[in-house]
């Protein structure tokens, strides 16, 4: 019953490294999304994907990149590391949207990531 | 414009007391829906409760209620018998059925604190 997992569960990185948070997620869901979160603040979507090979921008895409090569899995990629991507990230997945109006998103437990 | 406004940063409420946490929306949307999500001290987003903007009555789960009042566009979260363990970050969030995808608009949360 793992749900959507995310690794490492904290990092930290100097600045100009690169990274890449892994997601997966165990329940055939067709959507999955990236979010950050910065102290006391909701969340923000970075990027989704609606399902294998197709991904889209969202609020904040800048400094990051995904792929979707698989239903399962969702790594975002961060690939010149600065203090302002300094966050909590989440990943979550939901059923594809006409099947299942009222189901809510599935997160995570998140990714502390700390940039140096 | 804020797509999903949270006004109390902050509460505070006794033991077995109820609570009300506010949220206001603005959409242009006809269907939409509605979400609430605790966000313990642990970090993990756990989902409550989810109302329907067709949704005819409000929504329950437990000591979670909704105060849907579509025409004022707001979403409020009930809370009855207050807990120790309720004290947390509640966040209100959006989805638009916009056609081809499903993407959540978060507020900035309240942070709800229960004493005894």
């Amino acid at each position: 019953n793992a749900g959507v997992t995310q690794t490492p569960k904290f990092r930290i990185l100097k600045i100009g490294q690169s990274m890449t948070l892994q997601c997966t997620q165990d329940m055939n869901h067709n959507y999955m999304y990236w979010y950050r979160q910065d102290p006391g603040m909701g969340l923000k979507l970075i990027y989704y994907s609606v399902g294998a090979g197709i991904t889209d921008k969202g609020e904040v895409p800048n400094g990051y990149n995904v792929s979707r090569s698989t239903t399962e899995d969702f790594p975002l990629r961060l690939e010149l590391a600065a203090p302002s991507q300094t966050s909590v990230y989440f990943c979550a997945s939901s059923p594809v949207k006409a099947r299942a109006r009222n189901q809510p998103q599935h997160f995570g437990d998140g990714t502390r990531l700390s940039i140096l | 414009a804020q797509k999903i406004t949270q006004t109390q940063p902050g509460m505070f409420v006794q033991e077995k007391e109820a609570v009300t946490l506010d949220c206001t929306y603005d959409t242009s949307d006809q269907s939409y829906g509605l979400f609430w999500y605790k966000q313990p001290s642990s970090g993990e987003m756990i989902f409550l409760i989810y109302q329907g903007s067709y949704d005819e009555q409000n929504a329950t789960e437990g000591r979670y209620s909704l105060n849907f009042q579509k025409a004022r566009k707001s979403a409020n979260l009930v809370i009855s018998a207050s807990q120790l363990g309720d004290s947390a970050m509640y966040f209100c969030a959006m989805r638009e059925e916009t056609p081809g995808y499903s993407t959540l608009t978060f507020g900035k949360g309240t942070m709800l604190l229960v004493s005894p």
